[in-house]
């Protein structure tokens, strides 16, 4: 049961360039997302948030947008930059103020050319 | 920058063996998760904890595993009895009581099961 999905596996965009990678999710329940960023050998570190009651949220060049009604979330990096290339996740959860679990999607491998 | 901790970050045992994943979350956290990654799926969530004992546990999460905070500091994830198929990266997450809903992870601990 495939609750949150990225259904790009991977993505190439130029360095400078907009990367934007998308997510679907089926769960209504889910109020709040999360985009983890993950190398090789390390764990998932966490990159932006956005709660269900935004459809926004920046931090420098990382934006998030929540479409509610489409199930449907992106991140978009701009500009993008070669340290950007790693795998990006996708996860949601049904809030309640902590010990909640995340569920993830099966990730974006985004590459950045320089 | 405070951090998770997780030991060892690769453990190699016989199948049959018990395996015992040490973890160290962020100091002011109080919920605690175990995650894991088989190679090239999608992390999936395994059991959270909070005040001492389980909140959730997944279906994945079986008799064969048990979660512990012995101390004040470490948390702890037990596999008694392993088998090949709990090969994995297994991440530990914690997140804190300000009703913030991000989870930050470890780098992850590599069990290869032989």
């Amino acid at each position: 049961d495939q609750q949150v999905k990225q259904n790009s596996p991977s993505l190439s965009v130029q360095e400078g360039r907009i990367s934007i990678l998308n997510c679907d999710y089926t769960n209504s329940m889910f109020d709040y997302f999360l985009w983890y960023k993950k190398y090789p050998a390390e764990g998932p570190t966490f990159l932006i948030s956005i709660s269900s009651i935004k459809d926004k949220n920046e931090d420098g060049r990382f934006t998030v947008f929540l479409n509610k009604s489409a199930k449907h979330l992106s991140l978009h990096i701009v500009p993008s930059q070669p340290g950007d290339s790693a795998v990006y996740f996708c996860a949601a959860i049904v809030s309640n103020f902590g010990n909640e679990k995340l569920t993830f999607g099966t990730g974006t491998r985004l590459t950045i050319i320089p | 920058e405070p951090e998770v901790t997780q030991t060892p970050s690769h453990q190699v045992t016989q199948m049959g063996q018990e395996v015992i994943l040490r973890c160290v979350p962020i100091s002011n956290h109080l919920y605690f998760y175990w995650y894991r990654q088989i190679l090239g799926q999608k992390v999936e969530f395994l059991v959270s904890f909070y005040n001492n004992e389980i909140s959730e546990k997944s279906e994945i999460f079986d008799d064969q595993f048990s979660v512990e905070r012995p101390d004040g500091s470490n948390f702890t994830l037990k596999i008694r009895s392993t088998k090949l198929e709990d090969s994995a990266m297994y991440f530990c997450a914690s997140s804190d009581d300000r009703g913030s809903d991000t989870q930050y992870f470890g780098p992850g601990t590599r069990l290869t099961v032989l």
